[in-house]
C-alpha cells in the first residue's frame, strides 16, 4: 500500500518502552478530541477519545491527556510493541458539529526491536 | 462483517479528465464522510452525508468536486477536469450516527488518485 506523510515528525522508541506522542490543537472552541492510528495502505483506526470536561482518559495500554490551558493533547502508549508502528493523528471537533473532524498533521512512530 | 470498501484502490488519470471514486459504507451506517489526505498532511474534511442528504458540503475545494449518495448506502465522489493538485488519497468513512460518537467513524482503505 501507499505510504503517507513521508516528511512527518518521527518518534523512534525501543520495544517495551513507553511512547508519548504530542499534539497541539488550534481551536479553543473544540470540545472533543480523538486519536487515530494509520498503518501504511490503510485508513485511520480509532484509538481513544476524550471530551473537554476531562483531563485524562485511559484505555488498554493507552492514555490520553488533555491540557486545555495550553491547547495540548498527548497520547501515551505503554510497553510499546512492533505492531504499534504507524502514523498517529490527533483530531478535534466541536460537539455541536462533531461530524467535522479537524486532523493534525501526524507523527510517525517507529518501534525498534 | 465487512468494513468500508472503496474502489478503485489506485487511479491514474490525465489532467483534465473526470474521475469517479466509489465508497461502500458499512451496512446500516447512516452517516458517510469523505476526506482527502495529501502527502505529509492530515486528513481534510470534504463532505458529510446523513442518509442521502449532504448537510455539510463546506469542505469541497471547488465546484469541480461533487458527491452523491443513493439508497442511503453507496456514495460516489466525482472530480471533474482533474488538476495535478487533486492528487491525494481520498478516504471514506461511515458511522451509525452523524451527530454523536464521532470516534465511531470507520474508515475505508482509500483511493490513491494521481493526476499526470
Amino acid at each position: 500500500g501507499e505510504s503517507v506523510g513521508l516528511h512527518l515528525p518521527t518518534l523512534s522508541v525501543q520495544e517495551g518502552d513507553n511512547s508519548i506522542i504530542n499534539c497541539a490543537y488550534s481551536n479553543s472552541a473544540s470540545d472533543y478530541f480523538i486519536w487515530y492510528k494509520q498503518e501504511s495502505g490503510k485508513g485511520p483506526q480509532f484509538i481513544i477519545d476524550i471530551r473537554s470536561n476531562m483531563d485524562k482518559r485511559q484505555g488498554q495500554r493507552v492514555t490520553v491527556l488533555l491540557n486545555k490551558t495550553v491547547k495540548h493533547l498527548s497520547l501515551q502508549i505503554a510497553a510499546t510493541q512492533p505492531g504499534d508502528s504507524a502514523v498517529y493523528f490527533c483530531a478535534e471537533s466541536r460537539m455541536d458539529s462533531s461530524y467535522k473532524l479537524i486532523f493534525g498533521s501526524g507523527t510517525r512512530l517507529l518501534v525498534r526491536p | 462483517g465487512a468494513g468500508v470498501s472503496q474502489s478503485p484502490s489506485n487511479k491514474v488519470t490525465e489532467k483534465g479528465k473526470d474521475v469517479e471514486l466509489r465508497c461502500d459504507p458499512i451496512s446500516g451506517h447512516t452517516a458517510l464522510y469523505w476526506y482527502r489526505q495529501s502527502l505529509g498532511q492530515g486528513l481534510e474534511f470534504l463532505i458529510y452525508f446523513q442518509g442521502n442528504s449532504a448537510p455539510d458540503k463546506s469542505g469541497l475545494p471547488s465546484d469541480r468536486f461533487s458527491a452523491e449518495r443513493t439508497g442511503g448506502s453507496v456514495s460516489t465522489l466525482t472530480i471533474q477536469r482533474t488538476q495535478q493538485e487533486d492528487s491525494a488519497v481520498y478516504l471514506c468513512a461511515s458511522s451509525l450516527a452523524g451527530l454523536a460518537g464521532v470516534g465511531e467513524q470507520y474508515f475505508g482503505p482509500g483511493t490513491r488518485l494521481t493526476v499526470t
